[in-house]
């Protein structure tokens, strides 16, 4: 079955920036997507089609698309970027990577 | 701003079918995709299937022998079952609203609801 791979865990110090691999055999072909989950919440588009950002997102958040990677890229996290990161494409989620700002 | 809200028992026990309702305000539920995504305690998120509000429905491979989504446009809401639960159905249940283009797997969600727990035990 297809899967897509990310790393358990990212850590950053405020106003670094985060990278966020996904890696899956489909992505050079199909979209990315990437959804934030902080505690307790459901899940937030933050991210789709490789590179787009849903209003009300903010501009530190993009993405980016390469081969069969695709990055979520957070310029200058903040403290309240601390959470759960998710990669999405074709029905399958990735494992999701922690984020951690401190 | 569409909302939507998950509802149904907390509770079921194992062997049964464990059955949720998406209630769909501030829009339509028409010209949409509508999706039911899992996610177990301490664990990530899992693709359950999506309705379009035509009735036509693509599930997760492995979940399709016992799910059934279905769609009432007349009260703007959209269900899950699925049958013969075991404990490792034991999640929350989120409902969200969807986009697809060509493929039937292209396809993502956008608007999600805050979800319900749903714990099977006897």
């Amino acid at each position: 079955s297809y899967e897509l791979t990310q790393p358990p865990s990212v850590s950053v110090s405020p106003g670094q920036t985060a990278r966020i691999t996904c890696s899956g055999d489909a992505l050079p072909k199909k979209y990315a997507y990437w959804y934030q989950q902080k505690s307790g919440q459901a899940p937030v588009l933050v991210i789709y089609e490789d590179s787009k950002r849903p209003s009300g997102i903010p501009e530190r958040f993009s993405g980016s698309s390469s081969g069969t990677m695709a990055t979520l890229t957070i310029s200058g996290a903040q403290v309240e970027d601390e959470a759960d990161y998710y990669c999405y494409s074709t029905g399958v989620f990735g494992g999701g990577t922690k984020l951690t700002v401190l | 701003q569409v909302q939507l809200q998950e509802s149904g028992p907390g509770l079921v026990k194992p062997s049964e079918t464990l059955s949720l309702t998406c209630t769909v305000s501030g829009g339509s539920i028409s010209s949409y995709y509508w999706s039911w995504i899992r996610q177990p305690p301490g664990k990530g998120l899992e693709w359950i299937g999506y309705i379009y509000y035509s009735g036509s429905t693509n599930y997760n491979p492995s979940l399709k022998s016992r799910v059934t989504i279905s769609v009432d446009t007349s009260k703007n809401q959209f269900s899950l079952k699925l049958s013969s639960v075991t404990a490792a159905d034991t999640a929350v249940y989120y409902c969200a609203r969807g986009f697809r283009f060509g493929e039937p797997l292209d396809y993502y969600m956008d608007v999600w609801g805050k979800g319900t727990t749903v714990t099977v035990s006897s």
